[in-house]
């Protein structure tokens, strides 16, 4: 069975922390993606990328990066945390090209920042 | 831009048939995907729509009109297990562009 695994469920982070948010995927996906969800708002796309060490901006960059070093690992990284990160963080692959564009999600990380 | 708009929240007893629209203005498009997501759960992956007209797959159904740029999944014979957030997507190049959810509820 295919598989994104992210490394934490759940996790409580300090004001001003940097923080590190891991993704894995054994399914040897080239594209990958890290999305956060708030209610009403849906998942928008925080970065993405189209394999090793390539990385795109999506549409809420600002405040985070990430590092994609191996083909199945995509980091998301918040340098420096804020409250207004609190979030259900989603990560997601798919194969490229892929004719149905179906994702394949993580169960998310809530990241709670205090 | 790109934006996809449904509606919020849909509500339906169990045995029914429910549907879940879908509208989207997009600079280009590939298709209109569907995904569920139960509270706490990871979005799955429903059904894609690259053409126009009617998809089938079990219960769930999908249906597009891009001259109309509209879509919409159909749910029959609803189980108190489809209660869920349901998603319609589009694709942008290589990223997906998702809509703001709708909340389905079923009752006994």
């Amino acid at each position: 069975d295919v598989k994104v695994t992210q490394s934490s469920r759940y996790l409580v982070k300090r004001t001003g922390e940097k923080v590190f948010l891991e993704c894995v995927q054994d399914m040897d996906h080239e594209n990958m993606f890290w999305y956060r969800q708030d209610p009403g708002l849906g998942l928008r796309l925080i970065y993405f990328s189209y394999d090793v060490k390539m990385k795109e901006k999506g549409d809420i960059p600002e405040g985070y990066s990430v590092s994609r070093e191996k083909k199945e690992r995509f980091s998301l990284i918040l340098e420096s945390a804020s409250t207004n990160q609190t979030s259900m963080y989603l990560c997601a692959s798919r194969i490229r090209p892929g004719l149905t564009y179906g994702y394949t999600f993580g169960s998310g990380t809530r990241l709670t920042v205090v | 831009g790109q934006s996809l708009e449904q509606p919020s929240e849909v509500t339906a007893v169990e045995g029914a048939i429910v549907q879940i629209n879908c509208t989207y203005q997009t600079s280009g498009f590939y298709g209109l995907s569907w995904y569920q997501q139960h509270d706490g759960g990871a979005p799955t992956f429903l059904s894609y729509n690259g053409l126009d007209g009617l998809e089938e797959t079990g219960r769930f159904s999908s249906f597009l009109s891009r001259s109309d740029s509209y879509g919409y999944l159909l749910l029959q014979e609803l189980q108190m297990k489809d209660s869920a957030s349901y998603f319609c997507a589009v694709p942008n190049t290589d990223k997906l562009i998702f809509g703001t959810g709708t909340r389905l509820q079923v009752f006994p």
